[in-house]
């Protein structure tokens, strides 16, 4: 089993929606969580970083961590053709400094205009 | 503007060979990591450096290998060793206030065998 486990998609909404983008873990270390956008033939960038559990507002966009199913997730509110990508979830234990990140596998996500 | 240069884009190996893969950042940023990315599988880490002249293996070192002379430069060798090197490389970078994992990301170079 994977430490990090993230459905592939590929996800098609239609504008406007509201999406969830979901990655579920084991590893119960984890305390830092990231979730990255990657735009096809280019680089990931960092989207929202969460610390523990609860949630964080950015914008269109809210992660949100609950440790205790050991589940996270991003939502993106009023979906626009431009947030279609891959979105990679990653995530650390709590000496984030000094341990590597687990990356998701990412998941496809296209918005229909 | 700031931000990570990985060159060429594409990149073909030929059996035998040694490919060396480009990586400059112009922000200042003192750790750089190279990282693989596969299908179906997660970002994977190969080499990393927090400063200059110094680096650690990642996960799946085997068969690359990186030198840091410079704190903008992290080039990264493929090297015959490497049996399987067809795949996505991320070259990335961070301050150490950000917990020296990657931040910013450049935007890769494939790389296939001929």
């Amino acid at each position: 089993q994977k430490e990090v486990e993230q459905d592939p998609g590929p996800l098609s909404v239609p504008e406007g929606a509201i999406v969830s983008l979901n990655c579920t873990y084991s590893n119960s270390a984890f305390q830092y969580f990231m979730w990255y956008r990657q735009y096809s033939r280019k680089g990931p960038e960092l989207l929202m970083y969460t610390y523990s559990s609860g949630n964080k507002e950015d914008g269109r966009f809210t992660a949100q961590v609950d440790k205790s199913s050991k589940y996270i997730s991003l939502f993106i509110r009023d979906s626009q053709p431009s947030d279609s990508a891959t979105y990679l979830c990653a995530m650390s234990g709590p000496n984030f400094g000094n341990e590597k990140l687990t990356f998701g596998t990412g998941t496809r996500l296209t918005i229909i205009p | 503007d700031g931000g990570i240069t990985q060159s060429p884009k594409y990149l073909f190996r030929k059996e035998g060979q040694n490919v060396t893969l480009s990586c400059e950042q112009n922000l200042n940023h003192d750790a750089m990591y190279w990282y693989r990315q596969d299908p179906g599988q997660g970002l994977r880490l190969i080499y990393y450096s927090q400063i200059v002249n110094d680096f650690q293996k990642g996960d799946i070192a085997e068969g690359y290998s990186v030198s840091r002379e410079k704190k903008e430069s992290f080039p990264l060798t493929v090297t015959s060793a490497q049996k399987n090197p067809t795949a996505f490389y991320l070259c990335a970078s961070s301050v150490p206030t950000w917990g020296n994992q990657p931040q910013h990301f450049g935007d890769g170079t494939r790389l296939s065998i001929l």
